[in-house]
């Protein structure tokens, strides 16, 4: 079975600096996809980034950027210049096949 | 908007109720998916449907019911739940055919069960 494991409930940053939430997973499969999710006090998922476990090009959008470690099975993001409306839960994901397995998120607050 | 709308927002329910959660995709997927989220506990895969069959069931208790008359609409069944139920329910929808396609969320229901 697939695991997921986010070690910062909690985290917080000052608008305008970068921030990084840190993601585990454990998985005997090699072809999987990563995600990191977004879900404002609105409640709905966003999905922020994405990454092929096959590349080994990191994925970058815009401010968000992974930095994928396969042989370490580590999936961090990194917001640079964060803004207010950055304050979310952040979840990271793995899915193979039909399932997508959730982290139990990181709260982040951007302060002005 | 993500294309993917849940009705109601917010429910209160007795142990003796009997309700039911509405969730509608407007964005041509055909696979549909139930998540329970609860405080503290990472997204709890419920059901899938795919074409509108049943193609996962996360063990769930038979007082949770899923039904999905189409590859729009999906259907949560509540009766008799236990105060542990409440939590959001969350509805998400795919276009499948590979392991890429990113699941679209609805808004969720916010359920309380007295």
């Amino acid at each position: 079975a697939q695991t997921v494991t986010q070690s910062q409930p909690e985290m917080s940053v000052q608008e305008a600096e970068t921030v990084t939430l840190s993601c585990t997973y454990d998985t005997s499969e090699n072809n999987y996809y990563l995600f990191w999710y977004k879900q404002p006090p609105s409640r709905q998922m966003i999905l922020v980034i994405r990454q092929e476990a096959y590349k080994q090009q990191n994925a970058t959008e815009n401010r968000f950027s992974v930095n994928f470690q396969k042989a370490a099975k580590s999936f961090s993001l990194k917001i640079s210049d964060s803004q207010l409306g950055d304050t979310a839960m952040y979840f990271c994901a793995f899915r193979s096949g039909s399932r997508l397995t959730f982290g139990e998120g990181t709260q982040l607050t951007v302060n002005p | 908007e993500t294309g993917v709308t849940q009705t109601p927002r917010h429910l209160v329910m007795g142990m003796t109720n009997k309700k039911s959660l509405k969730c509608e995709q407007h964005l041509g997927h055909n696979a549909m998916y139930w998540y329970k989220q609860s405080a503290k506990k990472p997204l709890e895969l419920m059901f899938v449907y795919n074409f509108k069959e049943q193609t996962e069931n996360n063990s769930v208790p038979s007082r949770f019911s899923p039904e999905c008359p189409n590859s729009s609409h999906l259907f949560l069944h509540l009766h008799t739940l236990q105060p542990e139920d409440s939590a959001l329910y969350l509805c998400a929808s795919s276009q499948e055919g590979g392991t890429n396609e990113k699941l679209f969320f609805g808004s969720g229901t916010q359920l309380s069960v007295l």
